[in-house]
């Protein structure tokens, strides 16, 4: 089973609409993980640390399932420019993040 | 708001020849890795550097690649002899602290083209 897991999408969705990613992982003790924006041939960004249950932003909201060994983001009011790839990364106990292969959100006009 | 900062932005080298590419990180920090992304592929971890030693490195850290902090302020990945498949974008990144703790943060990259 791979480390950190996503749906790679694209997911196309319209203007103004809610969408949600989920990330799955393997490590049960893994304490702490982010969601990274990526536009295409540019550096990951940082949108989002998640170390306990959840996180707000904004229109940005991660959650944390540990049960489940999962983290969702939600993006509520989608605008054109949340167009882009997003991470799902775990802090792991040793010295490394983990990555996801990401997933490509579309939004369309 | 303080950045990683990377040089070149873009290196051209010829298959065989030695590339050195360079970082900054953020100063107060204290973690330092390289990762490097293949075109159209995921984010791979290649090194972590704490405390002027390697931490913990992935198979892709073979013996061709080797890291440096020459200095208080950079931080260098050198490959020795590139081969074509190391064609790809080469991040850098810095964390306060160990990553249970705080996030990762990346320089603009440093894309590689081996010919």
């Amino acid at each position: 089973r791979k480390e950190v897991e996503q749906d790679p999408g694209p997911f196309n969705v319209p203007e103004g609409a809610t969408v949600a990613f989920n990330c799955t992982y393997s490590n049960s003790a893994s304490q702490s993980f982010f969601w990274y924006r990526q536009d295409c041939r540019k550096e990951p960004k940082l949108l989002m640390s998640v170390y306990s249950s959840g996180n707000e932003d904004g229109r940005f909201t991660a959650q944390l399932n540990r049960a489940s060994q999962y983290i969702s983001l939600l993006i509520r009011d989608s605008k054109l420019s949340d167009s882009a790839t997003y991470l799902c990364v775990e802090g792991s106990g040793t010295y490394k993040y983990i990555f996801g292969t990401g997933t490509r959100l579309k939004v369309l006009a | 708001e303080p950045e990683v900062t990377q040089t070149p932005s873009h290196q051209v080298t010829q298959m065989g020849q030695e590339v050195i590419l360079r970082c900054v990180p953020i100063s107060n920090h204290l973690y330092f890795y390289w990762y490097r992304q293949i075109l159209g592929q995921k984010v791979e971890f290649l090194v972590s550097f704490y405390n002027n030693e390697i931490s913990e490195k992935s198979e892709i850290f073979d013996d061709q690649f080797s890291v440096e902090r020459p200095d208080g302020s950079n931080f260098t990945l050198k490959i020795r002899s590139t081969k074509l498949e190391d064609s790809a974008m080469y991040f850098c990144a810095s964390s306060e602290s160990r990553p249970t703790h705080s996030p990762l943060h990346f320089g603009n990259g440093t894309r590689l083209t081996v010919t």
